[in-house]
């Protein structure tokens, strides 16, 4: 079972370059979600989908754009990349409402030079 | 707002020594508490939740209890190995507010042998 896997794994971009990072979930729930993980600041939320069809901006939704293609994939896009966006992203998709449990991918690094 | 605050790292333990990574929060209304975990390479995982007040999470002899009068959810553990070394997150879900969580900074835990 492969859970959240994420795409590419560490990338460099330079400055106001775009590039698309990729995730996918085969557990077939309904919420996915973009962090990014910066040091001392722990996960904020960049954007959500609650659903198929459906986005939503998060607290850092700035920069980014995403797209819910469909039940399984969710991707974050950075149309023109700034050294402020180098971190660690991290998809998560959602278990249930009752247990709260999200589920993350390995993480992406990203360094925009 | 949400917000959740916790120890800043790095915590520095021997192997069998005692735990304790503190956390506090604050929300309106009751929200459910959760503490994930990060070992290094890789994403966040569940280590523990509650979901209301006086109620105890534990899993892997980590131990956690909501405090509703200290809005309070420390992370304990009597004795640590080599191998719980990792990210600790503390993080809240505000109930009936979707499917968000709001996590706090991290604290790294090292255990030396």
């Amino acid at each position: 079972n492969a859970g959240v896997t994420q795409t590419p794994k560490f990338q460099v971009l330079k400055t106001g370059q775009s590039m698309t990072l990729q995730c996918a979930q085969d557990m077939n729930h309904n919420s996915m979600y973009w962090y990014r993980q910066d040091p001392g600041m722990g996960l904020r939320l960049i954007y959500y989908s609650a659903s198929e069809g459906t986005t939503d901006k998060g607290e850092v939704p700035n920069g980014y754009n995403v797209s819910r293609l469909n039940k399984r994939e969710f991707s974050l896009r950075l149309e023109s990349a700034a050294p402020s966006q180098t971190s660690v992203y991290f998809c998560a998709s959602f278990y249930d409402t009752h247990t709260g449990e999200l589920f993350f991918g390995e993480g992406s690094r990203l360094t925009v030079l | 707002g949400n917000s959740v605050t916790q120890m800043e790292g790095p915590v520095t333990l021997s192997e069998e020594a005692f735990l304790t990574i503190n956390c506090t929060y604050t929300a309106t209304g009751y929200p459910s508490l959760f503490w994930y975990v990060q070992y290094p390479g890789e994403g966040l995982q569940l280590l523990l939740k509650a979901t209301k007040a006086d109620d105890k999470g534990s899993n892997k002899g980590f131990e956690a209890t909501y405090r509703k009068e200290t809005t309070s959810f420390h992370l304990e553990k009597g004795s640590v190995q080599v191998s719980d070394s990792a990210v600790y997150f503390c993080a809240l879900r505000r109930n009936n507010a979707g499917n968000m969580l709001t996590f706090g900074g991290g604290t790294r835990l090292m255990v030396k042998p």
